[in-house]
This record gives C-alpha cells, sequence and structure tokens, in this order.
C-alpha cells in the first residue's frame, strides 16, 4: 500500500519568503503526483500536479519531482498571508482507484 | 460548471444511533465518486469509491457502508455509530480514474457523543 510522508509538519515563514514542502512516497508504479490546499474546515482543493520527473511552473507554484529518489517538492514563490493553510501531497496509483493523502505541511505566512 | 454538494454540513449523533451522510454531483454524468474521512488532525483516509451506478468498492473497513443509487448521488451510512466515526467526512469526483484531480465538496463535520 502507497506510503506518502511529508516534511516539515509546520512552517512559518515571513511573508514575501519562498516556501518548500517536502513529500516522499513508497511506490515506484505511482501515477500522478498532485499537492493540494486546505484551509480549516473546507475540502482540500488542487493546486498542481506532475507526472513526468523534472519540474512544473505554474504562476507562483513549481514542484518538482524525482521518481529515482520517490521525491517530491512544491515551492511557493513570493508567499503571501492568504497562503496560510495545510498543505496535501496526494499521489495516485494506476488501476488502484485510488489517491493516499499525505499528513499535511502546516504553513503560516506571517504578515 | 460542475458542482459536489454534501449534505447536511455538521451532524452530532448518539453513540449507537443511524448515520446517512449525502453527496450529489451536478455537470458531470458518470464521474467517480470517493468517500473520504479525516480524524481530527489526522490523514484524509480513503473510504469508498465508485464508478458507476450500482457499484462501490471498499477500501478501508470502518463498519461503515456507502451506496451509489444515481449517477450523480452518493450515500455514506451505518446502522450504529461509534466514538471512532467522528471527524470530517468528505466526498469527491474525479474524471477519470487514474491522473485527473479530485474536485473535494465541503464536507460534513460529525461528532458522536
Amino acid at each position: 500500500q502507497e506510503k506518502v510522508q511529508q516534511s516539515p509538519e509546520s512552517l512559518i515563514v515571513p511573508e514575501g519568503a519562498m516556501v518548500s514542502l517536502n513529500c516522499s512516497f513508497s511506490d515506484s508504479a505511482s501515477q500522478s503526483i498532485w499537492w493540494y490546499q486546505q484551509h480549516p474546515g473546507k475540502g482540500p482543493k488542487a493546486l498542481i500536479s506532475i507526472f513526468s520527473n523534472g519540474n512544473k511552473k505554474e504562476g507562483r507554484l513549481t514542484v518538482y519531482l524525482n521518481r529515482a529518489s520517490l521525491h517530491v517538492s512544491l515551492h511557493i514563490k513570493d508567499s503571501q498571508p492568504s497562503d496560510s493553510a495545510v498543505y496535501l501531497c496526494a499521489v495516485s496509483t494506476e488501476g488502484a482507484d485510488r489517491l493516499t493523502f499525505g499528513k499535511g505541511t502546516q504553513l503560516i505566512i506571517q504578515p | 460548471a460542475q458542482t459536489i454538494h454534501q449534505w447536511p454540513v455538521a451532524e452530532i449523533k448518539a453513540v449507537g444511533s443511524p448515520l446517512s451522510l449525502g453527496c450529489t454531483i451536478k455537470g458531470k454524468s458518470s464521474p467517480n465518486l470517493y468517500w473520504y474521512w479525516q480524524a481530527t488532525g489526522g490523514t484524509l483516509q480513503q473510504l469508498f469509491y465508485s464508478i458507476t451506478v450500482g457499484q462501490v468498492e471498499s477500501v478501508v473497513q470502518l463498519n461503515l457502508s456507502a451506496s451509489r443509487p444515481k449517477d450523480d448521488q452518493f450515500i455514506l451510512s451505518t446502522e450504529k455509530l461509534l466514538l471512532s466515526h467522528s471527524g470530517f467526512y468528505l466526498c469527491a469526483w474525479s474524471r477519470d480514474r487514474t491522473n485527473s484531480d479530485y474536485t473535494f465538496g465541503s464536507g460534513t463535520r460529525l461528532l458522536v457523543i
């Protein structure tokens, strides 16, 4: 069964800083890796995904995937107080109809 | 545009009482549907998935059941609630089985006392 580990558990940074979040997964046959944002009491919202080795950029978000090391990272440029939320890493497995989530990183951006 | 609606928003129920939570997806035919559960401070855990009407697969056994009576409706239920059922229940849909994102509803907060 797929296992998803995220680090750090929590992170506090000043507004404008670059944020880096990490995620490792266990199954090399994993398909897409997703990053979700979850605000308190709300459902998660998909931010960005990656399938192939390398990086992908969308706006202030950049994601890096290294399948050999089973590691993916999310980087948020020019962080804003509105970015404060829990960030969840999720991994899909082909044929399993399953999206497995990590426990998340609590991000706080201080004005 | 597709919309996903969950009901009720919140429930306080007694141990041993029955439970029924609902989820409706509008604007998408034959969606893949999912139920997730999140204990307070815990990890999102997939409970069930359904790729077609009348067909539901269980992922984790938590003394809960799910049904898909219509293409756009997904129901989560149990006849007897346990304290351990407390948490946040989320319904989600996706376009295909592997590489599309899951869109989540706003969730139902359940407290069992």
